[in-house]
């Protein structure tokens, strides 16, 4: 069974400019959350979505959005970049997102905004 | 609101020796599930086992044991037969009604031989 895959792995941007994340979940979850991890935040929640529709939101300017498909991939958007969104993007998959169940995780786009 | 405690910034073990890592927690929520990473340099997270709040055994998964003390609010990973390829970054996380994942600032480990 295939893992969480999280394209691309690494990008480097401009201030100013916006960038697409995209996270494709284990086969047969349906549940997806990203999360922001940097040196000086550690790990933050930023939204789960399940079913297409977004469950879950953490405490993130509306300059980060995301949206799920039909076949439960997901994107993440940021527009306007700014210097201190410069982090490692991770995205979790689980089966149905609720407390009881395990969220495995992609290998996280890291992402370089100069 | 939840909350995870990671007080070791940093552990150091030597190989096949084992190593426990500490995690305390706080929440309000009556079912709430507890997890371990394991994050090396790469930066995946790494899923290592799994503690529901109404479990009564405490979790194994191989070389990894979860300590599981409730009325003490602590979840504390254990790991025997150290490698040197568990050198990583560990990070506790708890889930509850809101059904995302908190995590602690974490524990380095480092093994040496």
């Amino acid at each position: 069974k295939a893992g969480v895959t999280q394209t691309p792995r690494y990008l480097i941007k401009t201030r100013g400019q916006q960038v697409t994340l995209s996270c494709s979940p284990i086969s047969g979850h349906r549940s997806v959350s990203w999360y922001q991890q940097t040196p000086g935040q550690g790990l933050q929640f930023l939204f789960e979505y399940f079913s297409e529709t977004q469950r879950n939101k953490g405490n993130f300017p509306g300059r980060f959005s995301g949206r799920q498909f039909s076949n439960s991939r997901s994107e993440m958007n940021v527009s306007t970049l700014e210097l201190g969104d410069s982090a490692l993007y991770l995205c979790a998959s689980s089966d149905d997102g609720t407390v009881n169940t395990e969220a495995f995780f992609g290998q996280g786009t890291r992402l370089t905004v100069v | 609101a939840q909350k995870i405690t990671q007080t070791q910034p940093g552990m150091f073990v030597q190989e096949k020796e084992a190593v426990t890592l500490d995690c305390t927690y706080d929440t309000s929520d009556p079912s709430y599930g507890l997890f371990w990473y394991k994050q090396p340099s790469s930066g995946e997270m790494i899923f290592l086992i799994y503690q529901g709040s109404y479990d009564q055994q405490n979790a194994t998964e191989g070389r990894y044991s979860l300590n599981f003390q409730k009325a003490r609010k602590s979840a504390n990973l254990v790991i025997s037969a150290s490698q040197l390829g568990d050198s990583a970054m560990y990070f506790c996380a708890i889930s509850g009604n809101t059904d995302k994942l908190i995590f602690g600032t974490g524990t380095r480990l480092q093994v040496f031989p």
